[in-house]
């Protein structure tokens, strides 16, 4: 099955400063790659996220690439705030029959200082 | 609309009671998933159904039962409850087996098992 690596486990940056967070993944059928964040205590939600026919997708303040070669993609939050302070996954769908399935990576829990 | 809904939002179980944790959602969708989150180890999937009427196994499926009662409400069912379930149960729902979409959360259980 589908297995999705994503480091660093932790992030600490100072407010304004840019954060890169960083997944791998195994299934080459994968074509699906969402990102999550979830606040103490609150559910996951959708960030943004990639399908594998493009190669970056960027909304305000946060981009995502992806190298389906490599198999690897990136989170990417510029001018850090202290609001983006949360933990953060990646996931991937798994591929085959089963595409709405998603693997998530371990998370990487950012910290924003002000 | 409430999106996904969870039933309840905590609960204790000493060793070797039996539970059921409720889920529904109101969006139309598809299919449902049943995650656990534990420190340091992401989401992981214990359960879905791609649609109504059909369940299948995920990555941790030992100590579970799942029903899908109709399009809205899948179930989670701890026979025997044991302290390493001790965790926190997310449900979610998305639109599609088959096509890379987002999934929806619902607020989660926190469930401990003394």
């Amino acid at each position: 099955g589908e297995n999705v690596e994503q480091h660093p486990s932790t992030l600490s940056v100072q407010e304004g400063d840019s954060a890169v967070i960083k997944c791998t993944y195994s299934d080459s059928a994968s074509n699906y790659f969402p990102w999550y964040k979830q606040e103490l205590g609150k559910r996951p939600q959708l960030i943004i996220d990639i399908r594998s026919n493009v190669g970056e997708k960027k909304d305000q303040r946060i981009a995502v690439t992806l190298n389906k070669t490599a198999k690897h993609f990136s989170l990417h939050i510029t001018e850090t705030q202290p609001e983006d302070s949360a933990v953060y996954f990646c996931a991937a769908n798994a591929g085959g029959t089963s595409y709405g399935k998603l693997t998530f990576g371990q998370g990487t829990i950012l910290t924003v200082h002000p | 609309n409430a999106g996904v809904t969870q039933t309840p939002k905590f609960q204790v179980l000493k060793t070797g009671q039996s539970m059921t944790l409720q889920c529904a959602q109101d969006m139309n969708h598809n299919s449902m998933y049943w995650y656990r989150q534990d420190p340091g180890m992401g989401l992981r999937l214990i359960y879905y159904s791609a649609s109504e009427g059909t369940t299948d196994k995920g990555e941790v499926p030992n100590g579970y039962n799942v029903s899908r009662l109709n399009k809205r409400e899948f179930s989670l069912r701890l026979e025997s409850a044991a302290p390493s379930q001790t965790s926190v149960y997310f449900c979610a729902s998305s639109e599609a087996l088959g096509l890379g979409t987002e999934a929806f959360f619902g607020q989660g259980t926190r469930l401990t098992v003394v």
